[in-house]
């Protein structure tokens, strides 16, 4: 079965790179994805990598993924406070089912 | 804009009251889903139609139920809500396979 982990907490000072860290157990994931969930919100579509990518950059993002040790991550550069949110990765093999981790609180000092 | 609205943001309800909670979307996917997702906790499929076929997650509770009148409108009825129903519920859709578009959630509390 899908298991999906993330670390609860990260905190960074402002300015420097957050990376958020996930593991996933389904080698036959076709999608991996980064969502990003404020306060009282739905679930923002930050980014998403397709399988048989190791790397994908959008701007402030970077998502690596590293598909023989099933591990995905998220980089944001130049953090700022609004990126304080909780970050979920998850997973899917395209037949709408996405598995989620269990989130990442980033908090970002001023 | 294209958007996934749910109404209401915020929802109170008695135990063992029945309660809706609908979802529209312009966007004209056609895979609609339901999650239901508790205090830190990720979201958890409860149900998805793909037109308008039904897809019922093995683990949903029979008190969930779902209703999807046309493409635009899904709703979600909890035939008798309690107290470990509250929750953030959220709607979502999909084009095809497509990535999920997910609405700002309802929040049920249940009294």
């Amino acid at each position: 079965g899908e298991d999906v982990e993330q670390s609860l907490f990260l905190s960074v000072r402002e300015g420097d790179s957050s990376v958020i860290n996930c593991t996933y157990t389904d080698s036959s994931s076709t999608y991996l994805y980064w969502y990003k969930q404020e306060p009282g919100a739905g679930l923002q579509l930050l980014t998403y990598i397709f399988s048989n990518m190791d790397m994908k950059q959008d701007q402030r993002l970077t998502v690596l993924l590293n598909k023989k040790d099933k591990h995905l991550s998220l980089r944001i550069a130049d953090t700022q406070t609004g990126d304080s949110a909780i970050y979920f990765c998850a997973e899917s093999k395209g037949a709408n089912n996405l598995f989620f981790g269990t989130g990442t609180r980033l908090t970002v000092i001023p | 804009d294209a958007m996934v609205i749910q109404n209401p943001r915020y929802q109170v309800t008695q135990f063992g009251k029945p309660v809706t909670l609908s979802c529209s979307q312009t966007l004209n996917h056609n895979v609609m889903y339901w999650y239901q997702q508790k205090s830190s906790q990720a979201p958890k499929l409860l149900f998805h139609y793909y037109d308008k076929d039904f897809n019922n997650e093995a683990d949903t509770p029979d008190n969930f139920q779902s209703r999807r009148p046309n493409t635009s409108f899904c709703f979600l009825d909890i035939r008798s809500p309690g107290l470990g129903d509250a929750a953030m519920y959220l709607c979502a859709t999909s084009h095809e396979q497509g990535h999920d578009h997910f609405g700002p959630g309802t929040r049920l509390l249940v009294l």
